[in-house]
């Protein structure tokens, strides 16, 4: 089975500040993405890795980086927060050879 | 761009009525359709992978058909566990890291 973990499943963070969600895959995925989940507008992809150390920018990147420093773990970053990403963070993760990707369960993360 | 609408956006059912749901596409190439499941709070999980038109696939209570410009995915005889929203991507044959674009989903709540 496929098992993807993020760090925290709610977090609270005041705005400004510096905010890291932590995503681990245990099955040796190549591929790793951040999503964001919100009423009305659905999945939208914030960043993605295809390699360690890779990474490309998804459709809303803006206020965000990510880090991959081993194949297993990829790391989103609020630099600083605000109270519009306020979300769902689902991490997500698909090996080379397949199509389908794997989700986690997910971070609610509230920003005061 | 790739575009994926779902409806109904809400449906309720009673234990055991059949029903379908749906999802319409527009992508330049198809590389593939899924199907995802995903409970309140929780990160979706993974139902089906629908590759080519004309191709169906089953799981218990569910089967996911799919044609060129639309997947359904029949609910047969469906109990109150069934309950959840059902989310439907697309990912095109020329696209960035195997990106997914998703559609809204359709909540489903089937009543005993």
């Amino acid at each position: 089975d496929v098992k993807v973990t993020q760090s925290s499943r709610y977090l609270v963070k005041r705005t400004g500040e510096k905010v890291f969600l932590e995503c681990v895959q245990d099955m040796d995925h190549e591929n790793m993405f951040w999503y964001r989940q919100d009423p009305g507008l659905g999945l939208r992809l914030i960043y993605f890795s295809y390699d360690v150390k890779m990474k490309e920018k998804g459709d809303i990147p803006e206020g965000y980086s990510v880090s991959r420093e081993k194949k297993e773990r990829f790391s989103l970053i609020l630099e600083s927060a605000s109270t519009n990403q306020t979300s769902m963070y689902l991490c997500a993760s698909r090996p080379d050879w397949g199509e389908t990707q794997y989700f986690g369960p997910g971070t609610r993360l509230l920003v005061l | 761009e790739d575009q994926v609408t779902q409806s109904p956006e809400a449906l309720r059912l009673q234990e055991g009525e059949s029903s379908s749901l749906n999802c319409s596409y527009t992508v330049s190439g198809l590389r593939g359709l899924f199907w995802y499941r995903q409970d309140p709070g929780k990160g979706p999980e993974f139902l089906f992978t629908l590759y080519s038109a004309g191709e169906e696939k089953e799981k218990e209570r569910l089967k996911a058909t799919l044609t060129k410009k639309e997947s359904f995915l029949h609910i047969t005889a469906p109990k109150p566990e069934d309950s959840a929203t059902y989310l439907c991507a697309v990912q095109a044959v020329e696209t960035s890291g195997s990106r997914l674009t998703f559609g809204e989903g359709t909540q489903l709540t089937v009543n005993p």
